[in-house]
């Protein structure tokens, strides 16, 4: 069945640092991939997509490449803030198998210190 | 443009009751698909809901089920209530056709005691 894998976290950061959370995916078709990230306390916000090989999905300073010959969508940021602190879950879509059921990774906390 | 809504925010029942989530859809959106998200981990499809029929199911029992009204909006039973099922329960919506993202609201906290 399809899965998810995301790097373990937490990850700890210093203000202004480059981020990288590597994400890579199993899936039987040609799934769509995104980035959701979760605020204490809340609910889950779509940061950004991609829905076939080579596209690049960007959004508030985050991006990440769909990858199909490595299955991989890694999320990077080049400076990240306070206010990224959250968690961030990769996630993927296989349309043509399983219609639009959401397969998530286990999640990756982020910290950034001022 | 309201978002997905969900009620109540937080719950707490007893092992062995039932319990009912309520969800609304964001506005144009015609399908509702249901999570559960444990401490710690990332969240599990529980089942979907589009033309008020379930449409897919995860690995869920079927102490777990539910509803999707003509306005679109859903409902989330699950029955004899267990430890294990205390969890942050979220609902997503998305319009069929579109793209296969999916937007939550702000979940369900359910306690099991």
């Amino acid at each position: 069945g399809d899965s998810v894998t995301q790097m373990e976290g937490p990850v700890t950061l210093s203000e202004e640092a480059f981020l990288t959370i590597n994400c890579t995916y199993t899936a039987t078709g040609y799934p769509s991939l995104f980035w959701y990230v979760q605020y204490p306390g809340e609910g889950l916000q779509l940061l950004l997509k991609a829905t076939k090989a080579d596209d690049k999905g960007s959004n508030k300073g985050f991006e990440a490449t769909y990858r199909k010959e490595t299955t991989s969508f890694h999320l990077e940021k080049g400076s990240v803030q306070v206010s990224d602190s959250a968690v961030y879950f990769c996630a993927l879509s296989d349309g043509e198998t399983s219609g639009s059921r959401l397969t998530f990774g286990e999640g990756t906390q982020l910290t950034v210190n001022p | 443009d309201a978002g997905v809504t969900q009620s109540p925010t937080h719950l707490i029942k007893t092992r062995g009751q039932q319990v009912t989530l309520r969800c609304s859809p964001k506005s144009g959106h015609d399908t509702v698909s249901w999570y559960q998200q444990a401490l710690g981990q990332g969240p599990q499809f529980i089942f979907q809901y589009y033309e008020e029929e379930e449409r897919q199911r995860g690995n869920f029992p079927d102490r777990f089920s539910g509803h999707q009204f003509p306005n679109y909006s859903s409902e989330l039973n699950v029955n004899a209530l267990l430890l294990g099922d205390s969890a942050l329960y979220l609902c997503a919506s998305r319009a069929i056709g579109g793209t296969y993202e999916q937007y939550f609201g702000p979940g369900t906290r359910l306690t099991v005691t």
